[in-house]
């Protein structure tokens, strides 16, 4: 089992509506979580980061996490086409400086 | 600040040849990391470094690759004899890591590395 899992993808929605992207993971020491976007040939950019169970908001992006499931997610409102784009969940177990990514899922927003 | 910066972008060698890939993180980070991404693997960890001590090295696929840390605005990557299945993006990032607490990476633009 990898450390973190994403379907890769690719989700498609249309403009306007809401793109919801998950992860799991199973190291359950892990206790930092982080959304990282990722355009086509450019390097990986920290959009949001989650450290307590529940929702955490900024702007359009909306993180949620659930540490008795193992489970993260990033849902995105009111999708727009510049947000298309790999998005990678990486998690950091407490205690040391290691952040662990999952592969990525690729998001396409049609206009 | 510019960021983390790695040199070179692009880097075509033929088998064989060693590589070196430079970075210099941000003044003030305390933390370097290497990762390697492929689209097969995505972004692997190869070896982090804390107040210039390497901390864990485990990811680091076997032993033509090796990483050091002179001083803390400067990291290199080395690898040597290089393979074909050593092609990807090698990504420096840096992070201002307090207490074992999760921090924002920042990551440099990346050396895209093609060895033929």
């Amino acid at each position: 089992q990898k450390e973190v899992e994403q379907n890769s993808g690719p989700l498609s929605v249309p403009e306007g509506a809401i793109a919801s992207l998950n992860c799991t993971y199973s190291d359950r020491v892990s206790q930092s979580f982080f959304w990282y976007r990722q355009y086509s040939g450019k390097s990986p950019e920290l959009i949001m980061s989650i450290y307590s169970n529940g929702d955490k908001e900024d702007g359009r992006f909306t993180a949620q996490l659930n540490k008795a499931s193992q489970y993260v997610s990033l849902l995105i409102r009111d999708s727009q086409p510049s947000d298309s784009a790999t998005y990678l969940c990486a998690v950091n177990r407490q205690g040391t400086y290691k952040y662990i990514f999952g592969t990525g899922t690729r998001l396409k927003v049609l206009a | 600040d510019a960021g983390v910066i790695q040199s070179p972008r692009h880097e075509v060698t033929e088998m064989g040849q060693e590589v070196t890939l430079r970075c210099k993180p941000i003044s003030g980070h305390n933390s370097l990391f290497w990762y390697r991404q492929t689209m097969m693997r995505g972004l692997e960890l190869l070896i982090y470094f804390n107040n210039n001590v390497p901390i864990d090295d485990s990811g680091m696929p076997e032993d033509r690759f090796s990483a050091k840390m002179p001083n803390a605005s400067f990291s290199t990557l080395k690898i040597q004899p290089s393979e074909p299945r050593d092609s990807a993006v090698y990504f420096c990032a840096s992070s201002l890591v307090r207490a074992g607490d999760g921090e924002k990476l920042f990551f440099g633009s990346g050396t895209q590395l093609s060895v033929l």
